[in-house]
């Protein structure tokens, strides 16, 4: 079945301190791997993408992502968080054949000042 | 207890006719954004919706689109005139406030001829 798994719920990061939240997902054929960011009162926001090319990703407000087939793995990082990155972050692969999004739970990012 | 239902599933129609796509939220949900994914893309956030208000259309069309979300009954996102570049899959979510987790549903593909 196909799924999306972030193993954590929560992470607290100091400001400036670097960042890596993990995403992990099962899927048949090579996905399509996103992830998203939700502050509060908003939608979900685009921070990058991958369909093929390149493993390494860049994406907005300074964040990347790499790509790890053997791992089936699609990890976000940042090098030096800003206490305005707090907020709720989602790993996504799809669409499948059906249209059909999978989201992972989620994993909310707090910041110590 | 059901999740976000979006209909229909599919929806096909002729250049210059009308789309209306159907969200019922989660129950106890009052807050219901709509997304579109365009092939290949991402989501992209259109509109944020609460009950009889709307939060933030930054992200819709200037011209044909609407979205309401009445006291009663479904949020309905209104398509008029359609384009074949309005071809797309629409995304639904809903959550209990602007600082909880959405829930998706499964989309409305819409297909123009």
């Amino acid at each position: 079945a196909q799924s999306v798994t972030q193993p954590d719920i929560h992470i607290t990061v100091s400001e400036g301190a670097s960042l890596e939240l993990r995403c992990n997902y099962s899927y048949g054929a090579t996905p399509y791997l996103f992830w998203y960011v939700q502050s509060p009162g908003q939608g979900l926001q685009l921070l990058l993408k991958y369909f093929s090319g390149d493993t390494l990703v860049q994406g907005i407000k300074g964040f990347e992502a790499e790509f790890k087939r053997s791992q089936s793995s699609f990890n976000l990082r940042k090098p030096s968080v800003h206490w305005s990155d707090a907020a709720e972050y989602f790993c996504a692969v799809g669409p499948n054949r059906d249209d059909k999004i999978i989201f992972g739970k989620g994993t909310r990012l707090h910041i110590l000042p | 207890n059901a999740g976000v239902m979006q209909n229909p599933r599919h929806l096909v129609r002729r250049r210059g006719q009308e789309a209306r796509l159907r969200c019922s939220p989660m129950k106890g949900h009052s807050h219901v954004y709509w997304y579109r994914q365009l092939p290949e893309e991402g989501l992209k956030f259109m509109v944020y919706l609460q009950k009889e208000n709307i939060i933030d259309e930054s992200g819709m069309p200037k011209e044909r689109f609407s979205a309401e979300f009445p006291k009663e009954g479904p949020s309905i996102l209104r398509i008029q005139q359609v384009v074949r570049g309005d071809s797309a899959a629409y995304f639904c979510a809903s959550s209990a406030d602007n600082n909880q987790p959405q829930h998706f549903g499964d989309g409305t593909r819409l297909s123009i001829l």
